[in-house]
């Protein structure tokens, strides 16, 4: 199972929006509407941002929304803050072999 | 409040073994499926195996190596790992899965394959 295609590297000024893509293939992203999304300061646990493509968890500001459209999943971040320089992970459900695949990972620069 | 802590990570040498657990609290056990991911030195992170009503996955690159269990009873979940590798060096997390995602996780164990 490979993984989810991100962008290495997206950056924005405090106040702006930013906006990080998550292609992978009908077999996962394009399959299934369970796709969801992680923001993870290193030497920390990964914190759940999104589920089921754009619910948000109890507490997760509303800065944060996700969408998907065909095999393309995307997380918009509004209102950029310094506390949301960190790593950026999408993650899909994949059927039965292998239920769970990560994006590449995408790593926000607040400038 | 919901809590997982990992533990059993350490330094073993490639062809050994080690067993991770996680110890779960604050949440209804036995009604959540379990993942452990896993994020190598520079890396991203990576599903390793789950376990669940659906049964239980492996990925591609620890299937016949590796088993996950839990213990209902206990509120624990496994990961054996054996046949390790350098390539299985990395931050082991346990996490509980809701909703095909995962809001609760561990702080992870380190585990690093060295001669």
């Amino acid at each position: 199972q490979s993984a989810l295609t991100q962008p290495p590297s997206a950056s924005g000024s405090p106040g702006q929006s930013v906006t990080i893509s998550c292609t992978g293939t009908s077999s996962d992203v394009g399959g299934y509407n369970y796709v969801s999304w992680y923001q993870h300061h290193p030497g920390k646990a990964p914190k759940l941002l999104i589920y089921e493509v754009n619910k948000r968890p109890s507490g997760v500001p509303d800065r944060f929304s996700g969408s998907k459209s065909g095999n393309t999943a995307s997380l918009t971040v509004s209102g950029l803050q310094s506390e949301d320089e960190a790593d950026y992970y999408c993650c899909s459900f994949a059927g039965n072999n292998m239920p769970y695949v990560f994006g590449t990972g995408t790593k926000v620069t607040v400038l | 409040e919901v809590q997982l802590l990992e533990s059993g990570g350490g330094l073993v040498q490639p062809g050994g073994s080690l067993r991770l657990s996680c110890a779960a609290s604050g949440f209804m056990f036995d009604r959540y499926a379990m993942t452990w991911v896993r994020q190598a030195p520079g890396k991203g992170l990576e599903s390793v195996s789950v376990i669940g009503s659906r049964g239980i996955r492996y990925a591609e690159s620890v299937k016949g190596r590796f088993t996950i269990s839990r213990d209902n009873s206990k509120n624990l979940v496994f990961l054996q790992m054996n046949s390790l590798t350098v390539e299985d060096t990395a931050v082991y997390f346990c996490a509980a899965l809701d909703n095909f995602a995962s809001e609760n996780w561990g702080r992870g164990t380190m585990v690093s394959v060295s001669s």
